[in-house]
């Protein structure tokens, strides 16, 4: 079953604008990451936040993990037309847990950035 | 590096043949996964393994075997295709350990059972 639920599903905006996708799971997690995939291709790492983390940068890239709601951010500045791709979020269980090396991923939000 | 490569990129088959998928990694890592996706519903695990030699069922298993016989190869099979079993496959690989670790993904393949 799915952990992670993003929203929204899909999101449209004009370049330069900033996009912003969050992430909501249910159980503990160890670790949450966001992957992007452009069409037709395979998933592409874009960030990692621990559990005992806030908040993370990574270029035009801000990731925010709230434990207590079980929710994280996503947030690209200045986005361009190349960002144009789905976005997926993915949780990583307790590392005392069984298959704690596992990731669980959710459905994603399709972000269109108009030239 | 060619990083994680999938073998083929598109295939149809015809319901109740079989295949075999092909992941292949150049990067050492104990762990490899493969994973399906179908529209709407994300990336869902169907059998994973955690070195040469071993491997466990994910989320997804029914109608799919793997093996690890070599590190850097993982190979899905599919006994008796049916059109359930139509969608996108996914290999991913990440470095062992109980730590907070990235996958890294192929490009994909398309198989198609009709």
């Amino acid at each position: 079953s799915q952990q992670g639920e993003e929203d929204p599903q899909a999101l449209s905006i004009q370049e330069g604008e900033n996009a912003t996708m969050n992430c909501s799971y249910k159980t503990s997690i160890n670790n949450l990451q966001w992957y992007r995939q452009n069409s037709g291709r395979g998933l592409v790492h874009l960030i990692l936040i621990r559990s005992n983390e806030r908040e993370k940068h990574s270029g035009r890239l801000r990731v925010t993990l709230d434990t207590s709601k079980k929710s994280s951010s996503l947030l690209i500045t200045a986005s361009r037309a190349a960002d144009t791709a789905s976005y997926f979020c993915a949780t990583g269980p307790p590392r005392s847990g069984a298959g704690s090396y596992q990731l669980t991923f959710g459905k994603g939000t399709k972000l269109s950035v108009i030239p | 590096n060619a990083g994680v490569t999938q073998t083929p990129k598109f295939r149809v088959l015809k319901t109740g043949q079989s295949m075999t998928l092909l992941c292949a990694q150049d990067m050492n890592h104990e762990y490899m996964y493969w994973y399906r996706q179908d529209p709407g519903m994300g990336l869902r695990l169907i059998h994973y393994s955690v070195g040469e030699g071993t491997t466990a069922k994910g989320e997804v298993p029914d109608g799919y075997n793997v093996s690890r016989l070599k590190k850097q190869n993982f190979l899905l099979g599919l006994e008796s295709a049916a059109p359930s079993q139509t969608s996108v496959y996914f290999c991913a690989s990440s470095p062992a350990g109980q730590g907070a670790y990235e996958q890294y993904f192929g490009p994909g393949t398309r198989l198609t059972v009709t």
